[in-house]
């Protein structure tokens, strides 16, 4: 079964760190962009970042551009998101996804998501 | 930066056809993705460049786009369909970013 399992989530304070993790299994992991996404409670989505197959290319939402960065291990089919500076506005659920066919492609698998909460 | 605008909410009564646009400058240049998400679920790419469909999703979803709105439509609408819809595009125009629209509340009557 073609899966993405988001974890990581958690409670932290404003200016803290968190790193999540996207497992992927049932597909070959290397051949896909993917991405992240995040949704904020009871607004839309927001794309956050995306990385190329190859982490050729990189790219970041303004609104966390030099506080969160991107990273996958091919080997290990697992996908990364370092989020640092954290406000409370990132508060969200995020989730990561994958994109079909290269950049810009639509994003045909979804994890669960994973909760994060920005808070004092 | 480039904005997707989506109207807040769209009824329409179940075996009729619901219409959601997506508007944004010149988005009949740029290849629109489309999602359906329920509460409490992950997203699900129900169209993609502009009327492509997934493996799984039924014809009754379809695609367009022009100009500056694209379209999904939802033919002979069923009480499953109801759900909350978003466009999203690639922006490459200052640098490179998906944009979602804002979201369209789709109520079954």
């Amino acid at each position: 079964e073609v899966q993405l399992v988001e974890s990581g989530g958690g409670l932290v304070k404003p200016g803290g760190s968190l790193r999540l993790s996207c497992a992927a299994s049932g597909f070959t992991f290397s051949n896909y962009n993917i991405n992240w996404v995040r949704q904020a409670p009871g607004k839309g989505l927001e794309w956050v970042s995306s990385i190329s197959s190859r982490s050729s290319y990189i790219y970041y939402a303004d609104s966390v551009k030099g506080r969160f960065t991107i990273s996958r291990d091919n080997a290990e089919n697992s996908l990364y998101l370092q989020m640092n500076s954290l406000r409370a506005e990132d508060t969200a659920v995020y989730y990561c996804a994958r994109g079909m066919d290269g950049s810009g492609s639509g994003m045909d698998v979804w994890g669960q998501g994973t909760t994060v909460t920005v808070s004092s | 930066s480039y904005v997707l605008t989506q109207p807040p909410s769209v009824s329409v009564a179940p075996g009729q056809t619901a219409r959601i646009t997506c508007g944004g400058n010149n988005i009949g240049s740029k290849s629109v993705h489309w999602y359906q998400q329920k509460p409490g679920q992950a997203p699900v790419l129900v169209v993609y460049d502009d009327s492509d469909r997934p493996s799984g999703i039924p014809e009754r979803f379809s695609g367009s786009n022009s100009g500056n709105t694209a379209t999904l439509t939802i033919s002979r609408v069923e009480a499953g369909d109801e759900a909350d819809y978003y466009c999203q595009v690639w922006d490459t125009s200052s640098d490179h970013h998906f944009v979602f629209g804002t979201g369209t509340k789709v109520t079954v009557l």
